[in-house]
C-alpha cells in the first residue's frame, strides 16, 4: 500500500533538547494527523489538521499543514523522557471518513 | 478523546487454529472501523475498511476469506484470522471513527503469535 515519506527515520537527542520532523507525499491530502505510538500500544493522536497552512499547538508539540498540501512537520520543543517513542504522519486524501495513509515512522531516542 | 477497546491484548496460538479479535468504541458510534497490521519496526498497513452494516472493503494482497470482519453493529466489529499460521504472528490494530468524527482513534492492539 502506499506510504507517506516521513523523516528523518531515526532521531538520538538529549533531554531538553528540540526536535523536528516531517512527511511529504506526492499527492495532496486534506487531513493531516499526527499519532505517537509506545512498544505495544496502538497509536495515539497528537494533533489534527484540516486546513493548508493552518498551525497547531498542543502543549510542547506543534504542527503545521503545508500549504502545498503535500507536506507536514511536526516540532517537539525541550524533549522530555516520556517523548521516547515513534511518530507517525498519517494523511488522508478525501473528507470523513476516508482511510489515513501512514508515514514510514520516526523513532525518537532521548540519551541520558 | 474517544476511547476504542481492543481485545485480546495478546494471543498465542497453535498453527490451523483461528483466533478473534474484537474492537470496540466505548463513546461514540463508530460507523467507519479500520484494520491495520504492523510488523516489527514498520508502519501500520491497512488490510480492510468496515463500514457498520456492510461487508469489508479489502485492500490489494489481503485474503478476505483468511480475514474474516464482522461490522455488526455501530460499536463492535471483530476481525477473525482463520486457519492462522506462523506468518500470520503480526501486531492487529484496530481504529474506529464516528458519523461526523474525521479523527481517527486507535485501539491497544493486538499480539498474535502463532506456533
Amino acid at each position: 500500500g502506499q506510504q507517506l515519506n516521513q523523516s528523518p527515520q531515526s532521531m538520538f537527542i538529549q533531554e531538553g533538547e528540540d526536535v523536528s520532523m516531517n512527511c511529504t507525499s506526492s499527492s495532496i491530502f486534506n487531513t493531516w494527523l499526527w499519532y505517537k505510538q509506545d512498544p505495544g500500544e496502538g497509536p495515539v493522536l497528537l494533533i489534527a489538521l484540516y486546513k493548508a497552512g493552518e498551525l497547531t499547538s498542543n502543549g510542547r508539540l506543534t504542527a503545521q499543514f503545508g500549504i502545498t498540501r503535500k507536506d507536514s512537520f511536526l516540532n517537539i520543543s525541550a524533549s522530555i523522557p516520556s517523548d521516547v517513542g515513534i511518530y507517525f504522519c498519517a494523511g488522508r486524501m478525501g473528507f470523513g471518513n476516508e482511510k489515513l495513509t501512514f508515514g514510514t515512522g520516526t523513532r525518537l531516542t532521548i540519551i541520558p | 478523546g474517544a476511547v476504542v477497546s481492543q481485545h485480546p491484548s495478546r494471543v498465542i496460538c497453535k498453527s490451523g487454529t483461528s483466533v478473534k479479535i474484537e474492537c470496540r468504541s466505548l463513546d461514540f458510534q463508530a460507523t467507519t472501523m479500520f484494520w491495520y497490521r504492523q510488523f516489527p519496526k514498520q508502519s501500520l498497513m491497512l488490510m480492510a475498511t468496515s463500514n457498520e452494516g456492510s461487508k469489508a472493503t479489502y485492500e490489494q494482497g489481503v485474503e478476505k476469506d483468511k480475514f474474516l470482519i464482522n461490522h455488526a453493529s455501530l460499536t463492535l466489529s471483530t476481525l477473525t484470522v482463520t486457519s492462522a499460521h506462523p506468518e500470520d504472528s503480526s501486531f492487529y490494530i484496530c481504529s474506529a471513527s464516528g458519523r461526523t468524527n474525521e479523527k481517527l482513534f486507535f485501539g491497544s492492539g493486538t499480539q498474535l503469535s502463532v506456533l
